[in-house]
């Protein structure tokens, strides 16, 4: 299956700094989501974005299809933005459909402290 | 509105009770998935529904059983359950379209925690 390696696994910031969050996945892929996941377990949607640069707010990401990989970047980080962040992948299939399998990278465990 | 609700919030169980967890969502949506999260793991998949018929069943054992009664709601039905499973289960929902070929955006629900005692 389709390998999802995010790194870094582990980020501590001082609130209001910035950060950069990458994806890397082994094929190619229809569909690319990034979440972030809070304390409470709740994944909510940040990006769909299967290739170009999407913007919302202080956050931002970018994909790169033809190399396989993706960026999330953090401006101006809050408190509110600890928790998990998820890059997931649905790799499409050899007849060019969507195989609805969404598979999800380890990760990147962000604490922002005051 | 991109609400998918899911009850119980929380869950405790013995062995060898049965129950149900369900979700629901009205954005129309006609693909719904099951998910299984271990702590400090990612979510999992374990079935996908498509048009209201079950796709894709990722080997689930059979003590696990979904079942979607309609476009809007998704059950898992849970019985003879064992300690490892517990989890967090997620649902989520998405866009299709009306070939079944492509798949958009999943939305996930807040999750039922699930403890087996």
């Amino acid at each position: 299956g389709i390998q999802v390696e995010q790194s870094p696994p582990d980020l501590i910031l001082q609130e209001g700094a910035n950060s950069t969050l990458r994806c890397n996945f082994s094929d190619s892929v229809n569909n690319l989501q990034w979440f972030h996941q809070n304390p409470w377990g709740q994944l909510i949607n940040l990006f769909y974005i299967p290739s170009g640069t999407k913007q919302n707010g202080r956050l931002s990401a970018t994909t790169v299809a033809t190399e396989r990989y993706s960026l999330l970047y953090i401006s101006s980080s809050q408190t509110t933005d600890s928790g998990v962040y998820f890059c997931a992948v649905e790799r499409g299939l050899d007849s060019g459909a969507g195989s609805y399998q969404l598979t999800f990278g380890k990760g990147t465990k962000l604490s922002v402290i005051p | 509105d991109t609400e998918v609700t899911q009850t119980p919030k929380h869950l405790v169980m013995g062995m060898t009770n049965k129950k149900s967890l369900k979700c629901e969502q009205h954005m129309g949506h006609r693909a719904m998935y099951w998910y299984k999260q271990k702590a400090k793991k990612p979510p999992e998949l374990m079935f996908v529904y498509s048009y209201e018929k079950l796709s894709i069943n990722e080997s689930v054992p059979s003590r696990f059983s979904p079942e979607c009664p309609n476009s809007s709601l998704l059950n898992l039905h849970l019985h003879a359950l064992q300690p490892e499973d517990s989890a967090l289960y997620l649902c989520a929902s998405s866009r299709q379209t009306p070939s079944g070929s492509y798949s958009y955006e999943q939305y996930f629900g807040p999750g039922t925690r699930l403890t087996v005692t």
